[in-house]
Order: C-alpha cells, then structure tokens, then sequence
C-alpha cells in the first residue's frame, strides 16, 4: 500500500491564483481529512469527510473548498489564494470514524508546502 | 470551541535525561491520542488513550490520560537523538455523526548528546 498520498509537495502561487491540493490513499478509509501546520499553532481542521459524498466543515474552512467523489480522493481547493493561507497542508485518513476504536488511528500523508506571494 | 494547551512549548534536554510534556483540555475528552513529528516530516500516531487513569509504556515512553479525562502526559525516559521531533496530543471528540481531532500546539524536544 502507498498509504495517504499528497501532490505536489511544493507549491508557490501567486494572490488570488486558485489551485487544487490532491490527496488520495489506498487504504478503503472511510474517513478523511485536511489540516493546515503554522509555527506555533498546532495542526488546524479544515474540512472533513466521513465517507464519498459527505464533507463538513473543521476549525478553519473559510477560503478551502471540498469534494469528495470517491473513497480514495479528497481534493482540496483553494478558490482564491491569500498569503493568509501560507502554510504547510497535512491530508489524513483513519479507517473510522468513530471514536473509541482503535482503527481510529490517524494515517497522515507527506505535506504540501504552499506559499502565497 | 474545543482547547487543547500543551506545555513546555520548547525543551532542550541533554540525551540520558527525561522529558515530559503536558497536554490539557478546557473540557471532558472522549479519547486522546499522541502523535510525533520528526522535522520536516509528517505527524505519525504513537497511541491512543480511552480510560480514565489510563497508563500505556511503549519501550521508554509512557502515556497517561488523567482521572477526569481532561489531561493527559507523555514521559519519556532517558531520551535518545532518535526522540527528537513535536510531540503532538490530540483531542477526540465525537459529534455523534463523526469525531474530530483537535490538535494541541505541540511540545518541540531537541536532545543533544
């Protein structure tokens, strides 16, 4: 298994270019997520989907859209980039998505580096 | 909303001491779970924690979620180079459709020999 994959890893964008962060794992994970990394504040929610058809909002969901058409992919898009959105984007998937079970277990993928100039 | 604080934010040890950090939330948690981050490197799950007065070891780290379910530690002895990284814990809580993370801003350890 290739496990949570994310592209690209790097990115450099240009304010109010838009893009498409790819995340996709081969896991038959039910749940998936999106989380942005600052220094100093921790992994931040997103958006999240508990299975193909079905997202809902995290922490931070302004400026992020979601779509989640199969098991395995879970696109993010930024519709109209900010230097506010500097950051680097964690993709995660857990086969549950309850709580209590160990199968809850966190799989995270690589990382994207995105700076907005 | 759901706060997680951890404390230190930053610790230097020299390898051979022991490292604590401290993770503590401003409400009953269902679970916890522990991640580390090696720099540059991506958040990988080290345990999860569900019981009251719950103690997990793994080798030299020892996990604990406390009495009321509101904080939890993560202990490690006699820390090597190898336990450099962010040591993250993490909230769960269930909405009853899903449950979500929630992220504490994270412990850097830095072991120098």
């Amino acid at each position: 298994n290739a496990g949570v994959t994310q592209t690209p890893k790097f990115q450099v964008l240009k304010t109010g270019q838009s893009m498409t962060l790819q995340c996709a794992q081969d896991m038959n994970h039910e749940y998936m997520s999106w989380y942005r990394q600052d220094p100093g504040m921790g992994l931040r929610l997103i958006h999240y989907s508990v299975g193909a058809g079905i997202t809902d909002q995290g922490e931070v969901p302004n400026g992020y859209n979601v779509s989640r058409s199969t098991t395995e992919d879970f696109p993010l898009r930024l519709l109209s980039a900010a230097p506010s959105q500097t950051s680097v984007y964690f993709c995660a998937s857990s086969y549950s998505y309850y709580s209590g079970f160990d199968t809850d277990t966190q799989y995270f993928g690589p990382g994207t580096r995105l700076t907005v100039l | 909303g759901q706060q997680v604080m951890q404390i230190p934010q930053y610790q230097h040890v020299q390898e051979g001491e022991d490292f604590t950090t401290y993770c503590n939330s401003s409400t009953t948690l269902s679970n916890i779970q522990w991640y580390k981050q090696r720099p540059g490197g991506h958040p990988v799950f080290l345990i999860q924690l569900v019981k009251s007065g719950e103690v997990k070891k793994q080798k030299r780290l020892t996990f604990q979620f406390g009495e009321a379910k509101k904080n939890s530690s993560l202990h490690i002895t006699a820390t090597q180079t190898t336990d450099v990284g962010t040591y993250f814990c993490a909230a769960v809580t269930s909405t009853g459709t899903a449950s979500k993370l929630t992220f504490g801003t994270g412990t850097r350890l830095q072991v120098t020999l």
